[in-house]
C-alpha cells in the first residue's frame, strides 16, 4: 500500500520563527512531491513542488527532498499568523496512471 | 490563471435522493479526480479519470457513485441514494500529467 505519513500536530510556533513540516513516503517509485496549504473550509492550495533531490526555495518557503531517505520537508521562515493552516504533503506517481497520494496533514498555528 | 470550477458551492439534499456535483477542469488538463473531505478529517481519494474512463477508484467509490464526462468540458460526480455519511466537502481536481494537481473550491454536500 502506498503511504504518505505526516505528523498531525498541532504544531505551534511563535511569529517570526521557522516552522518545519515533515513527510515520509513508502513507495520509492514516487516521482514528484508537493506541499499544499489548506485553510479551514477551503480547498487545498499548491504552495511548493519539488522533483529532484535537494532544496527548492520560493520566498519564505523551502522544500527539501531526499529520495534515498524517502523524506520531504517544508520550512517556513519568518512564520506569520496567516500561515496558520493545515499543510498537506502529496506524492505523485506516473508509472501506473497518474496518481496522487496525500498525507493526513499537519496543523500549524503561528502565535502572534 | 486557469482554474478548476465547481458548482454548486453548497448542496443540501434529503437522504435517499440523487445528487450531481459538477466540475469544469482546466482546459488543457487530461486527468481528472474527485476527492472527499469529511469535516475535520483528511482528504480522501475517490476516483481518477483519464481518456474517458476510470483509471483508479478507492474503496469508498462503490456502486453508489459514478462519474461522467458528458462533453468536452464538464466532469460530474453522481451520488445515488445519498446517505447521511455522504455529507462532506467534495473536491474536483485536474492535472496535465507530470504536473501538480489543481483543486476546485469544492462543493459542500449536506445530507439531511
Amino acid at each position: 500500500q502506498k503511504e504518505v505519513e505526516q505528523n498531525s500536530g498541532p504544531l505551534s510556533v511563535p511569529e517570526g520563527a521557522i516552522a518545519s513540516l515533515n513527510c515520509t513516503y513508502s513507495d520509492r517509485g514516487s516521482q514528484s512531491f508537493f506541499w499544499y496549504r489548506q485553510y479551514s473550509g477551503k480547498s487545498p492550495e499548491l504552495i511548493m513542488s519539488i522533483y529532484s533531490n535537494g532544496d527548492k526555495e520560493d520566498g519564505r518557503f523551502t522544500a527539501q527532498l531526499n529520495k534515498a531517505s524517502q523524506y520531504v520537508s517544508l520550512l517556513i521562515r519568518d512564520s506569520q499568523p496567516s500561515d496558520s493552516a493545515t499543510y498537506l504533503c502529496a506524492v505523485q506517481q506516473t508509472n501506473t496512471g497518474n496518481q496522487f497520494y496525500f498525507g493526513t496533514g499537519t496543523s500549524l498555528t503561528v502565535i502572534p | 490563471e486557469p482554474e478548476v470550477t465547481q458548482t454548486p458551492s453548497h448542496q443540501v439534499t434529503q437522504m435517499g435522493q440523487e445528487v450531481i456535483l459538477r466540475c469544469v477542469p482546466i482546459s488543457n488538463h487530461l486527468y481528472f479526480y474527485w476527492y472527499r473531505q469529511i469535516l475535520g478529517q483528511k482528504v480522501e481519494f475517490l476516483v481518477s479519470f483519464y481518456n474517458n474512463e476510470i483509471s483508479e477508484k478507492s474503496e469508498i467509490f462503490d456502486d453508489q457513485f459514478s462519474v461522467e464526462r458528458p462533453d468536452g468540458s464538464n466532469f460530474t460526480l453522481k451520488i445515488r441514494s445519498t446517505k447521511l455519511e455522504d455529507s462532506a466537502m467534495y473536491f474536483c481536481a485536474s492535472s496535465r500529467g507530470v504536473s501538480p494537481l489543481h483543486f476546485g473550491n469544492g462543493t459542500r454536500l449536506t445530507v439531511t
